[in-house]
């Protein structure tokens, strides 16, 4: 069973501080990675993706990718109260049908003003 | 701004009722997955198509889920018939596939009692 893996949270990052959301997963054939936002009651965002090893910066985003430890990670600077919310982690399982999306179950962020 | 429509945005159906959920994908976009999202599975991969075919449907229950896609601007999911433990959101997301990421749509609330 190939799955994602993420601390469910609450994560509480005083407004201001950096906030580290974490990832794990299994399958190493694992290609491409993404982080979604999800506010509550409303549908998941995309707000990173990432497919080589190292660092890749958007704004006050930085998501970070290391496939020999299996790990994706998401760091959000001088966090927001609006980016509370729940992140969820996303794996391309590239399989020989194609792309296969999974998702790990989300870990809820609040940002502490 | 482009986006991924679906239809009902609310359904509350009795148990052992046909629900039918309709999704229009972005246009132009080549691949499109449903997924339902409930509390305690988080969001769970149930089909998805690439150019209208389908290319993987193992997270469906085949007795009662049917997932189609009769042309390029719409796809159906199909339960018949419902039981409350389909209670959740279900989600339509399209995109180019790859190392690009997807677009959710706004979900479909579906409540069977």
């Amino acid at each position: 069973q190939k799955e994602v893996e993420q601390n469910s949270g609450p994560l509480s990052v005083p407004e201001g501080a950096i906030a580290s959301l974490n990832c794990t997963y299994s399958d190493r054939g694992s290609q491409s990675f993404f982080w979604y936002r999800q506010y509550s009651g409303k549908s998941p965002e995309l707000i990173m993706s990432i497919y080589s090893n190292g660092d890749k910066e958007d704004g006050r985003f930085t998501a970070q990718l290391n496939k020999a430890s299996q790990y994706v990670s998401l760091l959000i600077r001088d966090s927001q109260p609006s980016d509370s919310a729940t992140y969820l982690c996303a794996v391309n399982l590239r399989g020989n049908r194609d792309d296969k999306i999974i998702f790990g179950k989300g870990t809820r962020l609040h940002i502490l003003p | 701004d482009a986006r991924v429509t679906q239809t009902p945005r609310h359904k509350v159906t009795e148990m052992g009722q046909e629900v039918t959920m309709r999704c229009q994908p972005i246009l132009g976009h080549n691949t499109v997955f449903w997924y339902r999202q409930t509390m305690m599975q988080g969001l769970e991969l149930l089909a998805y198509f690439r150019n209208r075919a389908p290319l993987d449907d193992s997270g469906m229950p085949k007795d009662r889920f049917s997932a189609e896609m009769p042309d390029a601007t719409l796809a159906t999911l199909k339960i018949q018939p419902s039981e409350p433990r389909d209670s959740a959101v279900y989600f339509c997301a399209s995109g180019f596939g790859g190392n690009y990421g997807y677009t959710f749509g706004s979900g479909t609330r579906l409540t069977v009692v």
